[in-house]
């Protein structure tokens, strides 16, 4: 399996909702990501995730809050948004670059999940 | 940090012709190139890569150059056809322990028919 799947493929929510976004991976790699996508732009990193621990938060904002439950899992809990974090949110996973063996870098990306914020 | 810089921004070229799309990279210890392709409404896909031990790398219609003095890299697709219409990325990799895709802005590619 070389894919990532994301769950849903949209959302709209309102702003006082509480929602998930889901993303998983079936290739054993150790690291996963969360992207912010908006139009016309490139992606912009969120979180990253490496052997289920939290390497890195861009400063996002406490509404968007990362979870990984297991190494093939990957959740973004959304709460309060605003209307301007409407966006495309990508989901990626890679082998980590300290462990690997294999010389690769390459982060493959999910569909994403178009989320609109009324 | 890495900064990377892309250009054009919008690129039109004839159903056939070759299309170029540059990048310019800020930190010299960046090891790894990607370039991603997006179509409308899809997911970023990986068309070709690049480290910096290499200084080409070629698939089918499809080349990658690395200029790791100057510190750019580009992207080269001969033949173009109306499905490479897309938009396209650059990506800039620092070494290995960080995970920090430095992306470029994006060129739109419109291959006409």
């Amino acid at each position: 399996d070389t894919e990532v799947t994301q769950t849903p493929k949209h959302l709209v929510m309102g702003m006082t909702n509480k929602k998930s976004l889901k993303c998983e991976q079936h290739m054993g790699h150790r690291a996963m990501y969360w992207y912010k996508q908006k139009a016309k732009k490139p992606p912009e990193l969120m979180f990253v995730y490496s052997y289920e621990k939290l390497s890195i938060n861009e400063s996002v904002p406490s509404r968007f809050s990362p979870e990984c439950p297991n190494s093939s899992l990957l959740n973004l809990h959304l709460h309060a948004l605003q209307p301007e974090d409407s966006a495309l949110y990508l989901c990626a996973s890679s082998h980590p670059g300290l462990a690997a063996s294999i010389d690769s870098n390459e982060q493959f990306f999910g569909p994403g999940t178009r989320l609109t914020v009324l | 940090g890495e900064n990377v810089e892309q250009h054009p921004s919008t690129l039109s070229v004839q159903e056939g012709d070759s299309a170029v799309i540059k990048c310019t990279y800020s930190d010299s210890a960046s090891n790894y190139f990607p370039w991603y392709k997006q179509e409308l409404g899809k997911r970023p896909q990986l068309i070709i890569d690049i480290r910096s031990n290499v200084g080409e790398k070629k698939d089918q219609r499809i080349a990658v150059t690395l200029n790791k003095t100057a510190k750019h890299f580009s992207l080269h697709i001969t033949e173009t056809q109306p499905e490479d219409s897309a938009v396209y990325f650059c990506a800039a990799n620092p070494p290995r322990g960080t995970y920090k895709y430095i992306f470029g802005t994006g060129t739109r590619l419109k291959v006409l028919a």
